[in-house]
């Protein structure tokens, strides 16, 4: 069964760090790509930015850059999403997803562009 | 970047019901669009990708179409499960999701 498992809740005090983790079993890490999205209480879904867990390579939305870093362990398939500089307003429910894309894959279309598999998601509450 | 706008942003309606909601894209994207649905506490789960392909799993009552920049999710025949949160999503251009359209019982 090819499923993400996600670290569980945080607690962090603003200008801290956090690091969510992502496990991925059913499926080796480092064949598609992964995605991480957040999604604050009752808004929308926001997209931070994906790995190609195979090379290392990353993409991140230029809202995080500077502040986010996404990381893989493949000897234990694990993603990591580390967040710095922490805001009140960075509290949310975070998402590891896998993408459709297949990490070697050079000549892609549309149909390698979407999240299949999505971890539980991880809360993170800032508060002083 | 490019902006999604889903309509309506809240629907009203009936197990039975056909249910078509709406998502515009500031500029092109080709077929480069994904339906998810989500409901209260859980992740968002895939529908429908490359604009019209139904994901493996997902009901046939569920479609998507369109191109360039206005699609429509369908929902031909609305089931008691169906009430949630449906999000478009953009990968033509980095990542964008639409603002999302709540489905609640009428």
């Amino acid at each position: 069964q090819v499923q993400l498992v996600q670290s569980g809740a945080e607690v962090k005090k603003p200008g801290a760090s956090v690091r969510v983790s992502c496990k991925a079993s059913g499926y080796t890490l480092t064949d598609f790509y992964l995605y991480w999205v957040r999604q604050a209480p009752g808004q929308g879904l926001e997209w931070m930015g994906w790995i190609n867990p195979n090379s290392g390579v990353t993409n991140y939305a230029q809202k995080f850059q500077g502040r986010v870093s996404m990381t893989r362990d493949t000897s234990i398939s694990t993603a990591y999403m580390d967040l710095r500089r922490l805001r009140s307003d960075d509290a949310a429910v975070y998402y590891c997803a896998r993408g459709k894309r297949e990490s070697l894959k050079t000549v892609v279309t549309s149909a390698d562009y979407a999240m299949d598999v999505w971890g539980q998601g991880t809360t993170v509450t800032v508060s002083s | 970047d490019i902006q999604l706008t889903q309509s309506p942003s809240f629907l009203s309606a009936s197990v039975g019901d056909r249910v078509t909601i709406t998502c515009r894209a500031s500029q092109g994207i080709r077929s480069y669009l994904a339906w998810y649905q989500q409901k209260p506490g859980k992740a968002p789960k895939l529908l429908i990708y490359a604009a019209s392909t139904l994901q493996s799993g997902v009901p046939s009552r569920f479609s998507g179409s369109g191109s360039g920049t206005e699609f429509i999710l369908t929902i031909s025949s609305l089931q008691p499960e169906d009430f949630a949160t449906y999000y478009c999503q953009q990968l033509y251009t980095y990542v964008t999701f639409g603002g999302g359209t709540k489905v609640e019982i009428k």
